[in-house]
């Protein structure tokens, strides 16, 4: 079967760097995304990674390493509007989308 | 160009009743996806629709259907209502997935179903 893991809760100051990890477990794997989602919002896709490595997207960057069924966002500069639930995704060989319970980051002043 | 509408917003029944909540995805999306999203949790997958056909569900029981139309918008059924299916229920439509693309899904804002 499926299943993800990631921490439920992370709390940061402002300006400061803050790392969500997340552990699959798949059959078939395609890639891992990230997607966030403000209290009340829809979420909304943030990056993808099929392959090995880091892949950075302005204050935020998101890393795969397949063989350890492993990946993290990583967001840099943090800023009071990046307070919202973070979910990564898996990308099954059936092309089916597949979330995690989400971490809640909340940042203070 | 419009994103993923979804209707109604907020629906309120009651046990045992039927719940119809419908989906649009954008113009030239042909994936649909459906996910139930109770308070404070995740995203549970539910359903996926591609080019009409259900390619997909997750383990939900067969009281939660729906169908995927010819212009690729989606209605999600739910028949025999009980408290806890009380969640947000959230569409997003997709492109039809290459092997190596991103597979992002855009969002819908939800319909809110609250079962009393």
């Amino acid at each position: 079967g499926q299943s993800l893991e990631q921490p439920s809760e992370v709390t940061a100051v402002e300006g400061a760097i803050v790392q969500i990890n997340c552990t699959y477990q798949t059959s078939g794997f395609y890639g891992l995304s990230w997607y966030q989602q403000h209290d009340g919002g829809a979420p909304t896709f943030l990056s993808y990674n099929a392959l090995d490595g880091l892949e950075e997207t302005g204050r935020f960057s998101s890393f795969l390493s397949r063989s350890d069924s492993y990946g993290y966002l990583l967001l840099q500069e943090l800023q009071m509007k990046d307070s919202a639930s973070y979910f990564c995704a898996v990308r099954d060989q059936n092309n089916d989308m597949r979330f995690g319970a989400g971490t809640r980051l909340t940042v203070k002043p | 160009e419009a994103g993923v509408t979804q209707s109604p917003t907020h629906l309120i029944k009651t046990r045992g009743q039927q719940a119809t909540l419908r989906c649009s995805p954008i113009s030239g999306h042909t994936s649909v996806y459906w996910y139930q999203q109770a308070l404070g949790l995740g995203l549970q997958f539910l359903l996926w629709y591609d080019e009409g056909e259900e390619r997909n569900r997750g383990n939900f029981p067969p009281r939660f259907s729906g169908r995927q139309f010819p212009n690729y918008s989606s209605e999600l059924n739910v028949n025999a209502l009980e408290l806890e299916d009380s969640a947000l229920y959230l569409c997003a439509s997709s492109l039809r997935l290459a092997r190596m693309s991103t597979g992002e899904l855009f969002f819908g804002e939800g319909s809110r179903l609250t079962v009393l």
